[in-house]
């Protein structure tokens, strides 16, 4: 099966850089997959990643290393609407359902 | 645009009582997902289906169940709500691309309480 590790909580401000880590244990690997949650939304899909090495998206970067089973999603030029939680997913069971961090609540302060 | 909604967005039930939760997806997917969400333990498999007849149970699927007759829907039944029921229920789908899934779509959310 996966397991995934997220820290519970991080603060930054306005303008900053954050980075949110994400460790993992899985018995096949299927990539490693970020999801945006606004309080009272759904999750949404932020990024995915298969191979080594970063993904850029916008003000959002994930990377992996497989080879240490850990990640991160880093967010830039940080803004209030970044106030989230933010959980990392990888697939399981041959590659078809996604299992998911605890997830990572961000807080922005002005 | 295709879309993934659920039904009702909201519901008050007492302890004992079947209720179902709709969940209808507009992508054509094969694979549908329900997960519940609860404060400290993220979001957390009930059940999931590969296509129209088939079912499987996921980490958490006791007093759960789930039916799938056509590809866009995926109902999720309590057949005798408990309150350690009470939860944000999500629907999910997704659709495997190079062999497996990258990318799940979820609905709104319903938020049971049970009474």
């Amino acid at each position: 099966g996966q397991s995934l590790e997220q820290p519970s909580e991080v603060t930054a401000v306005e303008g900053a850089i954050v980075q949110i880590n994400c460790t993992y244990q899985t018995s096949g690997f299927y990539g490693l997959s970020w999801y945006q949650q606004h309080d009272g939304g759904a999750p949404t899909f932020l990024s995915y990643n298969a191979l080594d090495g970063l993904e850029e998206t916008g003000r959002f970067s994930s990377f992996l290393s497989r080879s240490d089973s850990y990640g991160y999603l880093l967010l830039q030029e940080l803004q209030m609407k970044d106030s989230a939680s933010y959980f990392c997913a990888a697939p399981d069971n041959y590659g078809q359902n996604f299992v998911f961090g605890p997830g990572t609540r961000l807080s922005v302060l002005p | 645009d295709a879309e993934i909604t659920q039904s009702p967005r909201h519901k008050i039930i007492e302890t004992g009582r079947q209720v179902t939760l709709a969940c209808h997806q507009t992508w054509n997917h094969n694979n549908m997902f329900w997960y519940r969400q609860d404060l400290g333990h993220g979001l957390r498999l009930i059940h999931y289906s590969y296509g129209v007849h088939d079912t499987n149970k996921g980490e958490v699927s006791d007093g759960y169940s789930v039916s799938r007759s056509n590809t866009e829907d995926l109902p999720l039944t309590l057949e005798s709500a408990a309150s350690s029921q009470t939860s944000v229920y999500f629907c999910a789908s997704s659709e495997a691309t190079g062999g497996w899934n990258t990318e799940a779509f979820f609905g709104q959310g319903t938020r049971l309480t049970v009474v």
